[in-house]
């Protein structure tokens, strides 16, 4: 079936760096634009980087922008982001999800489990 | 950046009424609204693309409505398992794609 599986969090210390990886089935993954998304404990959701079909284009919420990477790997249906600089305030639970049907607008319509990333010395 | 607004923060309601949440962008997307729904330690689902457009799946009880600032999504005869926390989302205008703070959909 259509699923995203996010995987690589874990308990980072301030200033370090973390990779997150979501594994896409069941679905031509280079069709479609991805989102990492995150929520922090108690808090509400937080659009964090998107890419495009190939990865030639991404963007970035100014939170992050600098000091996250988003990429692909689509021989490996595979999402990534590049966590550097990590702060406090990253800590949360990280999704990936699809947007739905073509194009960069549209719903966000799978998503994957989470994965938590908590920042902590 | 477009900021997003839903109200009320908590809405009470009893099992088999109607629930209206509300959602405002800072500054018109026309149709480019997305609702999700997300249960405690779940994934958020989504509801509805496009303002008024049922997602797969999605029972016919969950409705979207609106254009330009200001959106609706109504929810008939609530059942047990539509207490949740909801989410507008837009996807105009970006980046940012930005979420509404959400509404917390809880059992009068």
């Amino acid at each position: 079936q259509v699923q995203l599986v996010e995987s690589g969090g874990g308990v980072v210390q301030p200033g370090r760096s973390l990779r997150l990886s979501c594994a896409a089935s069941g679905f031509t993954f280079s069709r479609y634009v991805l989102h990492w998304v995150r929520q922090a404990p108690g808090k509400g959701l937080e659009w964090v980087a998107l890419i495009s079909y190939d990865g030639s284009d991404k963007y970035y919420a100014d939170s992050v922008k600098g000091r996250f990477t988003i990429s692909r790997d689509n021989s490996k249906n595979t999402l990534y982001v590049q966590m550097n600089s990590l702060r406090a305030e990253d800590t949360a639970v990280y999704y990936c999800a699809r947007v739905y049907g073509s194009g960069y607008g549209g719903g966000m319509d799978v998503w994957g489990q989470g994965t938590t990333v908590t920042v902590s010395s | 950046e477009i900021v997003m607004t839903q109200s009320p923060a908590t809405l009470s309601v009893s099992p088999g009424e109607r629930a209206t949440l509300s959602c405002r962008a800072s500054q018109s997307i026309y149709i480019n609204l997305a609702w999700y729904q997300q249960k405690p330690g779940q994934a958020p689902r989504l509801l509805i693309y496009g303002a008024s457009t049922r997602a797969t799946g999605i029972p016919a009880r969950f409705s979207g409505s609106g254009s330009g600032t200001e959106f609706t999504l109504t929810i008939s005869s609530l059942q047990s398992e539509d207490f949740a926390v909801y989410y507008c989302q837009h996807y105009n205008n970006w980046p940012p794609y930005s979420f509404g703070q959400g509404t917390k959909l809880e059992i009068k």
